[in-house]
């Protein structure tokens, strides 16, 4: 099975800061991942597909880079509602596995 | 509007088995690959697996594979995950999600099933 190491499994970022959060694959997973983000008590949103491909309707300070094994996950200006825990899905090969997540908290 | 609706949850003892639905709207579910997934108390999100549209092609985490089978109901527009043999460590919230070129792009709300005595 691909490992997903995700990073920083915290952080905490005042309004207006950028921040990233980075997931590293055990082999090549050639783009094919996704970052969520899930709120407390609600399902995971979709953000980002194919590392760097914006889900329809979610902010432009969103944004994914990335390839091989390496993938990152940048919110611009943050905002009050980016509080939440953010994961990752390698949807490359089977079985597909996430990162174990990255709580963000907003000073 | 795309919809995804997960039933069949609750308390369930040791051993014992347990069907899931999840009814599918707004989009022609005949066409898509769906699966589930779940999430443990205060866990992380665990793939459970999917299936493609004619119901030809299942895929499955390994250590669910022999406990889980996935299944769907194209006219009735919905999906299926039966559990059995469940123990405390398949408690968790289940979701259902449509896989559009293999992504999860849409989830359920999610059902809670607790496996205690």
């Amino acid at each position: 099975d691909i490992q997903m190491t995700q990073s920083p499994a915290s952080l905490s970022a005042s309004l207006g800061e950028t921040v990233s959060i980075e997931c590293l694959a055990s082999e090549d997973i050639y783009n094919n991942l996704a970052w969520y983000q899930q709120k407390p008590g609600k399902s995971p949103q979709l953000l980002i597909y194919y590392a760097s491909s914006l889900q329809d309707g979610v902010p432009s300070r969103f944004s994914g880079s990335g390839s091989g094994t390496q993938y990152s996950l940048k919110i611009n200006s943050l905002e009050s509602e980016d509080a939440a825990t953010y994961f990752c899905l390698q949807d490359s090969e089977y079985p597909f596995t996430f990162g174990s997540g990255t709580k963000l908290e907003i000073k | 509007e795309v919809k995804l609706v997960e039933s069949g949850g609750g308390l369930v003892q040791p051993g014992r088995s347990l069907k899931l639905s999840c009814a599918a709207s707004g989009f022609s579910f005949n066409d898509y690959w769906m699966g589930w997934v779940r999430q443990a108390p205060g866990k992380g999100l665990e793939w459970i697996g999917e299936i493609n549209q004619d119901s030809s092609t299942i895929n499955y985490t390994p250590s669910l594979k022999d406990k889980f089978t996935i299944s769907r109901d194209n006219a009735q527009n919905t999906l299926y995950l039966q559990m059995s043999k469940l123990g405390s460590e398949d408690t968790a919230i289940y979701y259902c999600a449509r896989a559009n070129i293999a992504t999860l792009d849409y989830w359920g709300q999610g059902v809670m099933v607790t496996v205690s005595s």
